[in-house]
């Protein structure tokens, strides 16, 4: 088992859709919990970071982590062609390197 | 003015040969990092480094080795290179390690032939 899991995609649908991307891990030490945004030929960004359990929103992103089940979502609401990305979840622990997911490919449609 | 900048952006070359990609950041950040990403989007850690400590993670070949000639820039030096080594290769840095987040280079693709 991979320490890090996502669903590969792609994950494809109609703009103003709301969309989830789900990521699981199977370290319990990890409490920073990290999801980065890649379009195509760049690198990655980080997109939003929280801290253990529960939601963080900032704008049309939400980011919600469920430590007891291993469990970290983003939604996106509104969602845009401008959105049509590789989301790749990072959870980690302050102090190591940062294990990513093998990241979901989201293409939204105009 | 780029955070972290990567070159080359393309590198095309033989086996057998030996390259280096250079790496250099100007966010004044403690760590640097080395990802290789694979055909199928997988990000790979390489090699974690400071000016104390060098972290290697121990699936890498010995054929790839960082040099650091300061605290700005983290070099990758491939030796003897592999049709298996073609990726794409992100550097990376940070303040802390893995705390506040990473910021990437914008990639360099490796072809070896």
């Amino acid at each position: 088992q991979k320490e890090v899991e996502q669903d590969p995609g792609p994950l494809s649908v109609p703009e103003g859709a709301i969309v989830s991307l789900n990521c699981t891990y199977s370290n319990s030490a990890f409490q920073y919990f990290m999801w980065y945004r890649q379009y195509s030929r760049k690198g990655p960004e980080l997109l939003m970071y929280t801290y253990s359990s529960g939601n963080k929103e900032d704008g049309r992103f939400t980011a919600q982590v469920d430590k007891s089940s291993k469990y970290i979502s983003l939604f996106i609401r509104d969602s845009q062609p401008s959105d049509s990305a590789t989301y790749l979840c990072a959870p980690n622990n302050a102090g190591n390197m940062l294990t990513f997911g093998g990241g979901t490919r989201l293409m939204v449609k105009p | 003015d780029t955070a972290v900048s990567q070159t080359p952006k393309y590198l095309v070359t033989q086996m057998g040969n030996d390259k280096s990609i250079k790496c250099e950041q100007n966010l004044g950040h403690d760590t640097m990092y080395w990802y290789k990403q694979d055909s199928k989007k997988f990000l790979k850690i390489m090699f974690s480094y400071n000016n104390k400590e060098l972290i290697i993670n121990e699936t890498v070949p010995n054929r790839f080795s960082p040099k650091s000639p300061d605290k700005a820039h983290l070099n990758l030096h491939i030796n003897s290179l592999e049709l298996g080594d073609s990726a794409v290769y992100f550097c990376a840095s940070s303040q802390e390690t893995g705390y506040n987040g990473y910021t990437f280079g914008s990639g360099t693709r490796l072809t070896v032939v």
